[in-house]
C-alpha cells in the first residue's frame, strides 16, 4: 500500500524568509501524481501545487515550488518570501494514475513569525 | 456561486443516534468523495462515487453509509455502529477524468456526546 510521510509536525519561519517542508512517499508505481494542499484555520483544503511523476521538471506556482526527486521518493515544498497568510497546515498527498483515492501525509503546521 | 456546500458546519448528536451529513455541488463534477480528518492525522477516505447510483468503500467505511441518487448530492450517514464518530468530515469532488484534481468543501465538525 502506498504511504506518505511528513516528518516535520511543526515548522516556523520569519516573514519574508524561505521555508522548505518535507514529504516522502512509498509506492511501487511509476505513474502517479503528487500534491501539496494547504489547510488554513478555516479548515478549507486548498490545492497549492501539483506534480506529475512523468515530468522531470519541478512544478512552480508563484512563490511555491517543489523539489521532486523520483528515485528518492521525495517531494518537498519550498515557500519563498513567506507571508502571514501562508500560516496553515500543509498536507502532502499521492494519487496513482487511474485511481480515485488520495493518500495523505499527517501534515505539517507552519507558523509565520512577523 | 459555483462550489461545494456542506451543512451544517457544526453538528452535535447523542451517542447511539444516526446522523446524516450533507454534501451538495454545482460544479457538474462526476466524482464525489468523503474524507475523515482526526487531529494529528491526514485525511482518510471513507467512501467515493464516480457516477450516480454507484459508490465504493474507501479505507475506513465501517460504520458509515452513503447514497448517490443525484449527481449533485452525496450524503454521508454516520451510524451508531461507528465506534468513534467525533471528527471533521470533508467532502470533495472531481471531474473524474484521469488527470483530475479534487476540490474540497468547507467541512462539517461532528461531535457525538
Amino acid at each position: 500500500a502506498q504511504t506518505v510521510t511528513q516528518s516535520q509536525p511543526e515548522m516556523s519561519v520569519q516573514e519574508a524568509e524561505t521555508v522548505t517542508l518535507s514529504c516522502t512517499y512509498d509506492t511501487s508505481e511509476s505513474d502517479y501524481y503528487l500534491f501539496w494542499y494547504k489547510q488554513p484555520p478555516s479548515r478549507q483544503m486548498i490545492l497549492v501545487i501539483r506534480q506529475e511523476a512523468y515530468k522531470q521538471q519541478n512544478a512552480t506556482e508563484n512563490r511555491f515550488s517543489v523539489n521532486f526527486q523520483k528515485a528518492a521518493k521525495s517531494f518537498s515544498l519550498k515557500i519563498s518570501d513567506s507571508q502571514l497568510g501562508d500560516a496553515a497546515m500543509y498536507f502532502c498527498a499521492y494519487r496513482r494514475r487511474g485511481a480515485q483515492k488520495l493518500v495523505f501525509g499527517q501534515g505539517t503546521r507552519l507558523t509565520i513569525n512577523p | 456561486d459555483g462550489g461545494i456546500t456542506q451543512s451544517p458546519k457544526y453538528l452535535f448528536r447523542k451517542e447511539g443516534q444516526n446522523v446524516t451529513l450533507s454534501c451538495e455541488q454545482n460544479l457538474n463534477h462526476d466524482a464525489m468523495y468523503w474524507y475523515r480528518q482526526d487531529p494529528g492525522q491526514g485525511l482518510r477516505l471513507i467512501y467515493y462515487s464516480q457516477i450516480v447510483n454507484d459508490f465504493q468503500k474507501g479505507d475506513i467505511a465501517e460504520g458509515y453509509s452513503v447514497s448517490r441518487e443525484k449527481k449533485e448530492s452525496f450524503p454521508l450517514t454516520v451510524t451508531s455502529a461507528q465506534k468513534n464518530p467525533t471528527a471533521f468530515y470533508l467532502c470533495a469532488t472531481s471531474t473524474g477524468t484521469h488527470n483530475n484534481e479534487q476540490f474540497f468543501g468547507p467541512g462539517t465538525r461532528l461531535t457525538v456526546l
